[in-house]
């Protein structure tokens, strides 16, 4: 137990679906980051977040859209997503950005049917 | 572009053995993180590097980073069965002003009795 829980744990949706997949941390950290992990690619990383601002975003597309409404808490809302977007979706936190360790939650698995 | 290359991708060895996981980049970088994955599970933090001839070991296992060569790596020592798993190294760099993070494909390690 790395005290980031992702919620929720499988889901599968239809292309026409809007869902949203939910991370939270009480670890008191401020960098919160959203990654994919696709069966045959790298581990990617999608979105991050720093005291609730986003400061990155690796050229996403608009179907996925992240919330970080405060730094406990990052969503990441999913809209008419195409099947190649089925994957394990990790959220991580840390104290701060890139300098110090991150905590995986144990990941959504998306199947997109 | 940020390039992360790890070799081998698979490996199979003996208890008792010692083996090296090389990690490989292709620009200039200010840290490196090494991660470990159990199939189905999430990514569990093991090491982060942030300066060129940083060692750092944690039981059987001790990484490197040599920046000047960009290649950071992961010994094992004297094997145990409990460190089969997926290991997966990171690199990180300010790249026209924006932080990437680029994960390796991973080296899936199997220990045999």
């Amino acid at each position: 137990e790395t005290g980031v829980t992702q919620t929720p744990r499988h889901l599968v949706m239809g292309m026409t679906n809007k869902k949203s997949l939910k991370c939270e941390q009480h670890l008191g950290h401020n960098a919160m980051y959203w990654y994919k992990q696709s069966a045959k690619k790298p581990l990617e990383l999608m979105f991050v977040y720093n005291f609730k601002e986003q400061t990155e975003n690796n050229s996403v597309p608009s179907r996925f859209s992240p919330e970080c409404p405060n730094s406990s808490h990052l969503f990441l809302h999913l809209h008419t997503l195409q099947p190649e977007d089925s994957a394990l979706y990790l959220c991580a936190s840390s104290p701060a950005p890139w300098d110090t360790e991150a905590f995986f939650g144990q990941g959504t698995r998306l199947t997109v049917v | 572009e940020l390039k992360v290359e790890q070799n081998p991708l698979f490996l199979s060895m003996q208890e008792g053995k010692n083996y090296t996981i090389y990690c490989n980049y292709s620009t200039t970088s200010d840290r490196l993180y090494w991660y470990r994955q159990d199939p189905g599970k999430s990514l569990e933090s093991l090491f982060v590097l942030l300066s060129n001839g940083a060692v750092k070991q944690e039981g059987r296992l001790m990484a490197s980073l040599d920046t000047k060569a960009r290649l950071s790596t992961l010994h094992i020592t004297a094997a145990v069965h409990d460190l089969s798993a997926t290991y997966f190294c990171a690199v990180g760099a300010l790249i026209q002003g924006a932080q990437k993070l680029v994960f390796g494909q991973g080296t899936r390690l199997t220990i045999n009795p």
